[in-house]
């Protein structure tokens, strides 16, 4: 079946080092992904997304890779600050539909 | 813009007992969904409506929870008879239109005793 994964459930860096979260995906089928930040208490936030026909895309201080070839997703936050500890969420809209499936999460931690 | 907005933001209730959640979307959102919630694990989706009609519902255990959105905007989820296994965080989201990325609510957190 159709499904999201994460390979680290937590993921602890110093305050200014770069994170790299990363999320495993397994329907080939998929052209369309996302990443949500969610802090405790809150819905999940929209950070960036990117489409099958790209392997790179950039935000403010955020890189989304996609490697199709081996249906692998990483989230790379640069300088990362305590407003980034959360839990991180890739999201694929599986065989092209608009629902999207989501992974368990990585669990983000930022030490001063 | 406003956001979405959800209530209530907690409910505790005991197994057996009936409960109804309330989502508004963001105004002029067509697409509205619900997703399930369990601790520690990524939300999963329930119910999805365009509009007033319901696009998919194919994870919704239909023998127990509900879903109406009756004149396109507001939306509640009722679960009746609930289980113990239906604590969990609900989250609405709304999109302009399928496909797009979604805004999602703070979400109604439930436990069931």
């Amino acid at each position: 079946g159709e499904s999201v994964g994460l390979h680290l459930p937590t993921l602890s860096v110093q305050e200014g080092d770069n994170s790299i979260i990363n999320c495993a995906y397994s329907n080939s089928a998929s052209d369309y992904f996302i990443w949500y930040k969610q802090e405790s208490g809150k819905g999940p936030q929209f950070i960036i997304d990117i489409r099958s026909n790209m392997d790179k895309r950039q935000g403010q201080r955020v890189t989304v890779l996609l490697n199709k070839t081996v249906k692998h997703l990483s989230l790379q936050i640069a300088a990362t600050q305590p407003g980034d500890s959360a839990v991180y969420f890739c999201a694929e809209n599986g065989s092209g539909t608009y629902k999207y499936i989501f992974g368990t999460g990585t669990r983000l931690k930022v030490l001063a | 813009e406003a956001g979405v907005a959800q209530s209530p933001r907690y409910k505790i209730i005991e197994k057996r007992q009936s409960v109804a959640f309330w989502c508004n979307p963001i105004s002029g959102h067509a697409t509205l969904y619900w997703y399930q919630q369990i601790l520690g694990q990524g939300p999963k989706l329930l119910i999805q409506f365009q509009n007033n009609g319901v696009v998919d519902d194919s994870q919704l255990p239909k023998d127990r929870f509900s879903a109406e959105r009756l004149k396109g905007v507001d939306s509640t989820l009722k679960i009746q008879p609930a289980k113990l296994e239906d604590s969990a965080v609900y989250l609405c989201a709304s999109s302009l239109d399928q496909g797009r990325g979604y805004t999602f609510g703070s979400g109604t957190r439930l436990t069931v005793v």
